[in-house]
């Protein structure tokens, strides 16, 4: 069965610092591009940033580019996001995708910046 | 102006069909692009319903009824969702989306009623 499990997210404060992780399996991780989407409490879905599955190229929405940076492990099966500098507005449900069709999902972690 | 443009809401009685649209927006056609489709019910992961470039390039998700179907209106720049038979199942939002500029862009959702 195709897994996508994101962990990491919590309560942080403004300017703070997170990295959300994303554990795959149930498919050979290594040949897939993977993004991660983001959707804000009672907002409609943001696309925040993908990466190929070598690992390059990477994209990013403007609204992160310079904060955050997306990586991954395929020995590991994991992608990850390091989200520094963070804003009230990065307060979001962060889902990893599977893919150009961002055919399979996470549950998603939540991502509170608060003081 | 957003690049993708949705209604806001959208209702229909059960066993009718329902026609979502997704605009884009002047100066980006839409006879270029693979249109994506998404459902998400509350408190869910977003759930990839199909790709739909033209009738010869086009991908139902893995498990997707074939009620649900993508076209295009060119002489409206849109992509559309078309769901037959509709179930009460159906109630939920929905979501297009494009690859523009060297990123995901996703519509503003359209919220399914079934009266």
């Amino acid at each position: 069965e195709v897994q996508l499990v994101e962990s990491g997210g919590h309560l942080v404060q403004p300017g703070g610092s997170l990295r959300l992780s994303c554990a795959a399996s149930g498919f050979t991780f290594s040949s897939y591009e993977m993004n991660w989407v983001r959707q804000a409490p009672g907002k409609g879905l943001e696309w925040v940033s993908y990466i190929s599955s070598s690992g390059s190229p990477i994209y990013y929405a403007d609204s992160v580019r310079g904060r955050f940076t997306i990586s991954r492990d395929n020995a590991k099966n994991s992608l990850y996001l390091q989200m520094n500098s963070l804003r009230a507005e990065d307060t979001a449900v962060y889902y990893c995708a599977r893919g150009g069709p961002l055919d399979c999902w996470g549950q998603g972690t939540l991502v509170t910046v608060s003081s | 102006q957003a690049v993708l443009t949705q209604p806001a809401s959208l209702s229909a009685s059960p066993g009718a069909s329902a026609s979502l649209t997704c605009t884009l927006r002047s100066g980006i056609n839409v006879g270029t692009y693979n249109i994506y489709w998404y459902q998400q019910k509350p408190g869910s992961p977003p759930q990839y319903l199909l790709r739909y470039k033209s009738d010869s390039d086009k991908q139902q998700g893995s498990g997707v009824p074939s009620r649900f179907s993508g076209s295009k209106d060119a002489s409206a720049n849109a992509g559309i969702l078309l769901i037959s038979g509709l179930q009460s199942e159906d109630e939920a939002d929905y979501y297009c989306m494009i690859w523009h500029s060297s990123a995901y862009v996703f519509g503003t959702g359209t919220k399914v009623t079934v009266l």
